[in-house]
C-alpha cells in the first residue's frame, strides 16, 4: 500500500525558516512533489524532485533522500501568505498517479 | 494563458440526484485528471486520461462514477444517485504529457483547477 505521513499543523513567525517534512512507503517511486494550497483554493506546484539533494528555488527549497523515504519542504523569510496547507505527493507506479499525504496547515505570526 | 477552470465552483444537491461537473483544462494538454478531496485532507486520485483515452479509473469510488473526455479537451465527472458521503471538492488538473518512453518516465507538473465543491443533503 501507499503510505504518506506528515505532520499535521505546524505554527512559525514572520521572517523566520521553517521545514515541513515528509515520510513516505510506496509502491515504485517516480519522484515528488510539493504542492501549495489556500483555503478553498486549488493546489499550486512548488517544486519536484526525482533526484536525492536539495532543489532551490527562491525562499523555497525541497529535499529528497530515496534510500530513506524522506523529503522536506524548507520556507525561508516566512511572510504572512505563506499560511497554506502543504501537500507532499510522491509520484507511484507509473508517471503519471500522484499519491498525496494529508497536508500540513501552517500558521505564520507577525 | 488561461489555467485549468471548473463549473461549477459550488454544488448543493439531494441525496438521489444526479450531477454533472465540468473541466476545461489548460490549451493544449494531453493529460486530465480528476481528484477528490475531503475536508482536511489531501487529493484522492479518482481517474486519468490521455487525449480521449480513460487509462486508469481505479480510484473511482463506485458505479455510480462516471468521467468522460470525448473530444479529448472538456472532461465531465458525473456522479448518479449521489450520496452524504459524496460532498467533497472535486479537483481537476491537467498536464502537457505524461508518457512512458522506452522504458522511461516523463513526468509534467500537473496543474489544478479551483475545484468544485459538492455537497450533497
Amino acid at each position: 500500500g501507499q503510505n504518506i505521513d506528515q505532520p499535521t499543523e505546524m505554527t512559525a513567525t514572520e521572517g523566520a525558516i521553517v521545514q515541513i517534512n515528509c515520510t513516505y512507503q510506496t509502491s515504485g517511486f517516480n519522484g515528488l512533489f510539493w504542492y501549495q494550497q489556500h483555503a478553498g483554493e486549488a493546489p499550486t506546484f512548488l517544486s519536484y524532485n526525482v533526484l536525492d539533494g536539495l532543489e532551490e528555488k527562491g525562499r523555497f527549497s525541497s529535499f529528497l533522500s530515496r534510500s530513506k523515504g524522506y523529503s522536506y519542504l524548507l520556507l525561508k523569510e516566512l511572510q504572512m501568505k505563506d499560511s497554506a496547507s502543504y501537500l507532499c505527493a510522491p509520484l507511484v507506479d507509473s508517471s503519471y498517479k500522484l499519491i498525496f499525504g494529508s497536508g500540513t496547515r501552517l500558521l505564520v505570526r507577525p | 494563458g488561461a489555467g485549468v477552470s471548473q463549473s461549477p465552483r459550488y454544488k448543493v444537491a439531494k441525496r438521489g440526484q444526479d450531477v454533472a461537473l465540468r473541466c476545461d483544462p489548460i490549451s493544449g494538454h494531453v493529460s486530465l485528471f480528476w481528484y477528490q478531496q475531503a475536508l482536511g485532507q489531501g487529493p484522492e486520485f479518482l481517474t486519468y486520461f490521455q487525449n480521449e483515452a480513460q487509462l486508469d479509473k481505479s480510484g473511482l469510488p463506485s458505479d455510480r462514477f462516471f468521467a468522460e473526455r470525448p473530444e479529448g479537451s472538456v472532461s465531465t465527472l458525473k456522479i448518479q444517485r449521489t450520496q452524504q458521503e459524496d460532498s467533497a471538492v472535486y479537483l481537476c488538473a491537467s498536464s502537457l504529457d505524461s508518457t512512458r518512453e522506452e522504458g522511461v518516465s516523463v513526468t509534467d507538473t500537473q496543474y489544478f483547477g479551483p475545484g468544485t465543491r459538492l455537497t450533497v443533503l
